[in-house]
């Protein structure tokens, strides 16, 4: 258990779905992360939130759409997804984003488009 | 952003120490090193960090090159749950950026 809880753990979506995935963090932490994990692939980290505010978007296509509406929750809303989208999205937290900050992530979304 | 380079996999036996490497010759001075794990079906763990000191706690320990272009994550004595890829990272000003880690079997 590492304090921060992502929900639901598994997912199955056709490509014309909207759905969302949840991250929750209550270690009182500042910025909280997404990042993708394909098979036999390396983690992509794909947002960045610090204070609620978005500071890193890497190049994510725009059928992810992230929300962070207060320090203790993240959102990934999806919708038109595709099937190489198919991964496991892992939601992490530290207390800044800054310099030696240790990441405390879920356990994982695993996502699967059909 | 500066790379690790890490062996895809290595093997080791329970109870023996274990050494892995990683290799850093691009980091810049204000890059911590960081190790993370991932058992199966979990996400990542924090294993440990420095600067440039050797770094030890409960879990392991972090011995970093004086050129600070290589480092070694040290398991002391290993047992099957340590079996897991783990991943050596530079972080630079806000982000991680994980490589591709190493495998770690433990045999009994």
């Amino acid at each position: 258990e590492t304090g921060v809880t992502q929900t639901p753990r598994h997912l199955v979506m056709g490509m014309t779905n909207k759905k969302s995935l949840k991250c929750e963090q209550h270690l009182g932490h500042n910025a909280m992360y997404w990042y993708k994990q394909s098979a036999k692939k390396p983690l992509e980290l794909m947002f960045v939130y610090s204070l609620e505010e978005r500071v890193e978007n890497n190049s994510v296509p725009s059928r992810f759409s992230p929300e962070c509406p207060n320090s203790s929750h993240l959102f990934l809303h999806l919708h038109t997804l595709q099937p190489e989208d198919s991964a496991l999205y892992l939601c992490a937290s530290s207390r800044g984003p800054g310099i030696g900050g240790e990441l405390f992530f879920g356990e994982g979304s695993r996502l699967t488009v059909l | 952003d500066a790379k690790t380079t890490q062996p895809n996999s290595m093997e080791s036996n329970e109870e023996e120490p274990v050494h892995l490497p990683c290799n850093h010759s691009t980091i810049s001075g204000t890059d911590y090193i960081h190790w993370y794990r991932q058992l199966p079906s979990q996400g990542p763990e924090y294993v440990i960090h420095g600067l440039t000191s050797n770094v030890n706690n409960r879990m392991a320990s972090l011995a970093i090159a004086e050129d600070r272009k290589s480092s070694t994550l040290i398991l002391h004595r290993a047992t099957l749950r340590d079996a897991a890829v783990y991943y050596c990272i530079l972080q630079g000003a806000q982000k991680l950026v994980f490589g591709q880690g190493t495998r770690l079997t433990i045999n009994p």
